[in-house]
């Protein structure tokens, strides 16, 4: 089984809306990234959170770790076609210093004009 | 700034063939280095990590093999490929300090016949 969660796995929104991706795991979250891909690329980092209730926002794009540290969300407000890919995240849940990651499947995106 | 580079971007490669994969970094010196493999539906896999010249992780068994002969690079290798060596095999760098994240190359598509 998958040690974090995404859902959902995909989405389709209209360009303008506002739309949130979760990242959940069973297990505490010592660190989570937020990365995003274009398919057959590479991953472009976004945002990293550590503390429990910590909120990132870089432009349009909101990251937030729960108070418990054991579910992250990506919330991306008024979305446009440069939004669309695969957002992924990475986290940390042996407490490795972020040397070790375990990946979600990833979400992907689309954007209609 | 710091780069990173990775080759060759696709790769036909026929069952029993052995295989070179190469990663470099630029701009920075100690870097920790990860080999990752994305296969379709199962999200990223960590493969190897080294927080050095001439130490490396296994973090999964497998038919392939990682040795970092130079501080900024990392080469993953297999003596004879299986069909299910195929996949997308991403390598990436952070720095030595801990809970810094990690930055991904381009990637290679390794396609086995």
């Amino acid at each position: 089984s998958q040690e974090l969660e995404q859902s959902p796995q995909s989405l389709i929104v209209q360009e303008g809306k506002n739309l949130t991706i979760n990242c959940t795991s069973s297990k505490t979250l010592y660190g989570l990234y937020w990365y995003k891909q274009k398919y057959g690329e590479g991953l472009i980092f976004l945002m990293m959170l550590q503390k429990g209730g910590e909120e990132k926002s870089h432009e349009k794009i909101t990251a937030k770790l729960d108070e418990k540290k054991q579910q992250s969300s990506l919330h991306i407000t008024a979305s446009q076609p440069s939004h669309a890919g695969i957002y992924l995240c990475g986290a940390d849940i042996m407490n490795t210093g972020f040397q070790k990651l375990v990946f979600g499947t990833g979400t992907r995106l689309l954007v209609s004009p | 700034s710091q780069t990173i580079h990775q080759w060759p971007a696709t790769l036909v490669q026929p069952v029993g063939s052995p295989l070179s994969l190469e990663c470099t970094v630029e701009g920075t010196s100690n870097p920790n280095l990860y080999w990752y493999r994305q296969a379709a539906g199962r999200g990223l896999q960590l493969l190897f990590y080294s927080v050095g010249i001439g130490q490396i992780s296994s973090e999964v068994p497998q038919n392939l093999s990682a040795s970092r002969p130079q501080d900024r690079q990392f080469i993953l290798s297999s003596k004879k490929l299986l069909l299910s060596d195929s996949g997308f095999y991403l390598c990436a760098w952070s720095t030595w300090a801990s809970n810094q994240p990690q930055h991904f190359g381009d990637g290679t598509r390794l396609s086995i016949l």
